[in-house]
């Protein structure tokens, strides 16, 4: 079965653009989570969708939003990049079949810079 | 607020054992991950904790507190490979909901 699938792997941007992530989860996976990781602050969560709805967001600004398709891939936006915004992007997917909170798989990541 | 403390850097030798500790503060629980993440890599899923007690997976065991808010990760038979970083990551709210520890870089020398 394949794994969780992110697009693109590498991006530069600049200042002010905007960036569009794209996530592919596992098969029947139903749960897609998104986290930022940078050396300074670690990974943290952003949001979590389910069954196209957010379910859970973390502590970033209105300028992070994210949304989740009939087929459970999902996308992460960025408007007006800031210099900060610099890190690797994760995705991760999970199963969800009892309701529960289950494992979460992790894809690749994109590694957005922003100039 | 949400807070997981670990250790920041730690050293063993090929072969030995060691333990990394991690202590948590969140407004809820339920459940402790742990996570493998080497460098330039996505984490990976190593162990998990829901109730108190000890999970053994392998060379992998974790074990959980949940009155101490304290878990550890115990490495047997530490290999080369079993250098990277060690996140870990408790969910506490409804779903998948995780806030992770900072991450205790294991360096395993010859």
């Amino acid at each position: 079965k394949a794994g969780v699938t992110q697009t693109p792997r590498y991006l530069i941007k600049t200042r002010g653009q905007q960036v569009t992530l794209s996530c592919s989860p596992i098969s029947g996976h139903r749960s897609v989570s998104w986290y930022q990781q940078t050396p300074g602050q670690g990974l943290q969560f952003l949001f979590e969708y389910f069954s196209e709805t957010q379910r859970n967001k973390g502590n970033f600004p209105g300028r992070f939003s994210g949304r989740q398709f009939s087929n459970s891939r999902s996308e992460m936006n960025v408007s007006t990049l800031e210099l900060g915004d610099s890190a690797l992007y994760l995705c991760a997917s999970s199963l969800i079949a009892r309701g529960e909170q289950e494992t979460q798989y992790f894809g690749p990541g994109t590694r957005l810079l922003v100039l | 607020g949400q807070n997981i403390d670990q250790p920041t850097e730690m050293t063993a030798t090929e072969g030995a054992i060691v333990q990394i500790n991690c202590t948590y503060q969140t407004s809820g629980f339920n459940g402790l991950f742990w996570y493998q993440q080497h460098a330039g890599e996505a984490p990976t899923f190593l162990s998990y904790n829901v109730l108190d007690g000890l999970e053994e997976k392998g060379r992998f065991s974790s074990f959980l507190s949940r009155s101490k808010g304290y878990s550890y990760l115990l490495l047997k038979e530490l290999q080369m490979k079993d250098s990277a970083s060690y996140l870990c990551a408790v969910n506490h709210n409804y779903g998948q909901n995780f806030v992770f520890g900072p991450g205790t870089r294991l360096s395993v020398l010859p």
